[in-house]
């Protein structure tokens, strides 16, 4: 089965704080894909990086960062220095080639963590 | 700009009503989808089309219907058999129909609301 999990619902911090947000996935698949979205409160889903699974770089964009653990099945997300304006849900997602029941290639979205960045 | 339109934003229903939600993209995106986004919960696959004139069911197609009659355009009818149409909508793109490689490209969402 594939699955997301996102344990952390809601996440308060107050700026400049660092924070982690933790997705574990499942798969039985050996080539595959994640993703991370943001989601602001205007409600459209905003892409922030794919990663695959023959890539376990780490990779870092401006105050973002991810990093990809094949040996524990997770790709956590951190915000250094976190700001107000990120503030959002954050959603973790999975994708395989294969069709296990449901549409090939589906994005397998985790449930979401709020992050809640205070002034 | 170029990105996807949803409307309308908001919307009341009363029970027994179809009603049905527009998405258009001017991205030249070739695959359409549509979401369905619960409180508190991921985005569940309602329909994909990944080129005009054909679409798939994803998994919880029942009680909805899409058509893509155009490149640009891929609504979504909420029919009355849609035991909980209550929800938030979300319709995306991609550049091309290989889902599993390519990010999607996300509109604003409807919030449909039966009374």
């Amino acid at each position: 089965a594939q699955k997301v999990t996102q344990a952390q619902t809601e996440i308060s911090v107050v700026e400049k704080e660092d924070v982690t947000l933790d997705c574990v996935y499942e798969t039985r698949d050996t080539t595959y894909y994640l993703f991370w979205y943001k989601q602001p409160p205007s409600g459209e889903l905003v892409f922030l990086i794919r990663r695959n699974s023959f890539d376990e770089q780490n990779e870092i964009s401006g105050r973002y960062s991810w990093n990809f653990q094949k040996s524990t099945s997770s790709f956590n997300f951190t915000i250094t220095a976190s700001q107000v304006v990120d503030s959002a849900v954050y959603f973790c997602a999975l994708t395989t080639w294969r069709n296990y029941g449901g549409s090939q290639g589906n994005l397998i979205f985790g449930k979401g963590t709020k992050l809640s960045v205070k002034p | 700009d170029g990105g996807i339109t949803q409307s309308p934003k908001y919307l009341f229903r009363k029970e027994g009503q179809n009603v049905t939600l527009s998405c258009e993209q001017n991205l030249n995106h070739d695959a359409m989808y549509w979401y369905r986004q619960d409180p508190g919960q991921g985005l569940r696959l309602i329909y994909y089309s990944q080129i005009v004139n054909d679409f798939q069911k994803g998994d919880i197609a029942e009680g909805y219907s899409v058509s893509r009659e155009k490149k640009e355009s891929f609504p979504l009818t909420v029919t009355s058999a849609q035991k909980n149409p209550t929800a938030f909508y979300l319709c995306a793109s991609s550049i091309e129909a290989s889902l599993g490689s390519r990010e999607l490209f996300f509109g604003e969402g409807s919030r449909l609301t039966v009374l």
